[in-house]
């Protein structure tokens, strides 16, 4: 049982290159969530889904899209990286709603857009 | 403004001291409160999800407390140890599926 596992770790961009974060999950969640961590914040919700097939925007959409075509994987994509989109990106999953369920963390991805 | 203020940023403890983390929160209406635990290069991990009804919740040598009526929580950690080096993230549900973080203690225990 891996819980929440994200590929890639590490991944340097250029500005104006695109690259896709593969998160996956092996508990069966209906809920998967995108968030960032930027120095001195809290973690911030890019998009989120509640079940396969469906995606929702979170607080700091712009600039990401995602798709939920299977259960177990929520992928977000950058089509044209900008260095603001530096960051620590993490992937969560829960059973139900997040203010109701426990989320599930991987362990992150640091994105470097220079 | 729905917001999760933590205070100290950072802390330095010696190993086998206690400490206690504080959490203010105006995000409303308010479900309930999450305290996580995030090592360094690591994802956050829950240590202890409070309700409304619940004033003090242990988990081994963490023990976190919740003031409803002030919108403050606190986290307690008694004996420290090496190993509870982190940060520690104080997290309040805005709406069913979007959660407000606080910006997190960093804690340092050293010998």
């Amino acid at each position: 049982n891996a819980g929440v596992t994200q590929t890639p770790k590490f991944r340097v961009l250029k500005t104006g290159q695109s690259m896709t974060l593969l998160c996956a999950q092996d508990m069966n969640h209906e809920y998967m969530y995108w968030y960032r961590q930027d120095p001195g914040m809290g973690l911030r919700l890019i998009h989120y889904s509640v079940g396969e097939g469906t995606t929702a925007k979170g607080e700091v959409p712009d600039g990401y899209n995602v798709s939920r075509l299977k259960k177990q994987n929520f992928l977000l994509g950058l089509e044209s990286a900008a260095p603001s989109q530096t960051s620590v990106y993490f992937c969560a999953s829960s059973f139900g709603t997040a203010s109701s369920y426990e989320q599930y963390f991987g362990p992150g991805t640091r994105l470097t857009v220079t | 403004k729905n917001q999760v203020e933590q205070s100290p940023q950072s802390l330095i403890i010696l190993e086998g001291k206690n400490c206690t983390l504080q959490c203010n929160y105006t995000v409303s209406p308010f479900s309930n409160l999450r305290w996580y635990k995030q090592d360094t290069g690591r994802g956050p991990v829950s240590l202890t999800i409070m309700t409304f009804s619940e004033n003090t919740k242990s988990n081994g040598r963490y023990t976190a407390t919740l003031d409803a009526d002030t919108k403050q929580s606190s986290l307690h950690i008694t004996a420290s140890q090496l190993s509870d080096s982190a940060s520690y993230i104080c997290v309040v549900p805005y709406n069913n599926n979007d959660m407000r973080f606080g910006a997190g203690t960093r804690l340092t225990v050293k010998p």
